[in-house]
């Protein structure tokens, strides 16, 4: 149980266009789901909290109006990079918190890669 | 907010060799940790986790992990590693109020067959 599933799993596209990232909760239903970018040998940075029904929280530096976060279901979250550039070319996470009594975890999707030209 | 430090950037063992890997936190109220795993090409999977209750934890694969709250500590381990441990360990906490985990830098366990 607790599989989250990403889609596209690598996306190229040319500069200036806009990219729709799917996450989904595949056997639970999350009404919290986070969004994280991997750069090559480091951490995960978390970009955003995307919050089912409402409107997602971002991190510090993290500009809201370029990383569109919509949560509109219990189990499907979506990330728009929008007007992409090649300094947004990045691996893109999503996880999805299963909450549970005493047991609240975060499980997560394959991640995308994203190639902007 | 909390910080995570994994002191170890890169660990390269032989197999059936003992695997420590360090985890601190800096944080003052009631935190909840976590190990995962990213094996090459593939996505972060859940080792193990400790909430509350017994401090020495088990995870899939034959890990463990032990809290030591005076020490702000939870180190992995594993008394015999395999080729197929190879892979990006990030340790991982949240405070117990906040859904948002902070994770560590990582640390790279190449094992050598």
């Amino acid at each position: 149980g607790a599989v989250v599933s990403q889609h596209p799993s690598r996306v190229i596209c040319k500069s200036g266009t806009s990219v729709k990232i799917e996450c989904r909760s595949l056997d639970f239903q999350a009404t919290t789901m986070f969004w994280y970018r991997q750069f090559p040998k480091k951490s995960l940075m978390l970009m955003a909290t995307s919050n089912e029904g409402s409107k997602a929280t971002y991190e510090q530096g993290v500009e809201k109006d370029k990383f569109l976060i919509n949560h509109a279901s219990l189990t499907l979250s979506t990330l728009t990079v929008t007007s992409a550039h090649p300094e947004d070319s990045s691996f893109y996470i999503c996880s999805a918190h299963h909450r549970g009594v005493g047991t609240d975890t975060q499980y997560f999707g394959p991640g995308t890669r994203l190639t902007v030209l | 907010a909390q910080s995570v430090s994994q002191h170890n950037h890169h660990v390269i063992l032989s197999e059936a060799a003992s695997l420590e890997l360090g985890c601190n936190y800096s944080y003052g109220g009631t935190v909840n940790l976590f190990w995962y795993v990213q094996y090459p090409g593939q996505h972060l999977q859940l080792l193990l986790k400790y909430f509350s209750g017994d401090p020495l934890v088990k995870g899939i694969k034959g890990f463990e992990a032990e809290f030591i709250k005076s020490k702000f500590s939870f180190n992995l381990r594993k008394p015999s590693v395999q080729w197929s441990d190879t892979a990006e360990y990030f340790c991982a906490v949240n405070a117990d109020d906040d859904y948002k985990l902070s994770f560590g830098a990582g640390t790279t366990v190449t094992v050598r067959a």
